[in-house]
């Protein structure tokens, strides 16, 4: 069965400090991976997606970047946490237009 | 552009009561639309995915229609219990891409 794990769980961060958050998938081949931030409260905000290795798709312009250096992982980044950075990020991954299957997320406090 | 609307934004009833929640889309051009639960500070769990060309899928206590020439899509949950409080949302999936259009979720209690 496909599993997916996000990590870490929660995090705690300095302004003006790096960021790497993890996503794996297990189980699959070529799924295609995204990663979603929800603010307290309201919907979730799609930032990355990618259908492919090396293949990345930016939709909002921000202070975050992804990679995916192997089929089955995904990374968020950031090179200088701003405040507004804070949220709950949320892994998640799909074979085509199919069933979405998510993370349990990470919960990103920027100090 | 792809609108997906999701309401109430929350709504709470009695334990043992039968339910809807709606969701609702501006472009009937979907490829899917999936339902799903977030509990508080946790990823998202699957519920239902209904595909273009279904009109309903069942899952327990849980029914999911989907009605595309009038952009709705309703969750009907049978005999709610405290259990299922939770946010629901609905995203739908678009032919043109694999990107999902998220509802901003119904966040439901249920009394005791």
């Amino acid at each position: 069965s496909q599993t997916i794990h996000q990590w870490p769980a929660t995090l705690v961060q300095p302004v003006g400090s790096p960021l790497s958050l993890e996503c794996t998938v297990e189980g699959t081949s070529n799924p295609n991976l995204y990663w979603y931030r929800q603010a307290a409260g309201r919907g979730l905000q799609l930032l990355f997606y990618s259908v492919g290795i090396g293949q990345i798709s930016s939709e909002v312009p921000q202070n975050l970047s992804a990679s995916r250096p192997q089929d089955r992982q995904f990374i968020l980044s950031s090179k200088k946490l701003l405040l507004s950075d804070s949220g709950f990020y949320l892994c998640a991954w799909t074979r085509g237009a199919a069933e979405a299957f998510f993370g349990q997320g990470t919960r990103l406090t920027v100090v | 552009k792809q609108e997906v609307t999701q309401i109430p934004a929350a709504l709470s009833v009695p334990e043992g009561e039968n339910l809807v929640l709606n969701c609702s889309f501006t472009d009937s051009a979907i490829y899917n639309l999936q339902w799903f639960r977030q509990d508080p500070g946790k990823g998202l769990t699957s519920l239902l995915l209904i595909q273009s060309s279904q009109r309903e899928q069942t899952s327990g206590r849980l029914n999911a229609s989907l009605d595309k020439s009038s952009g709705r899509s309703t969750l009907y949950i049978a005999a709610s219990q405290p259990g299922d409080s939770a946010t629901y949302l609905c995203a739908a999936s678009m032919d043109s891409n694999y990107q999902l259009i998220w509802g901003a979720g119904t966040k439901l209690i249920i009394k005791p």
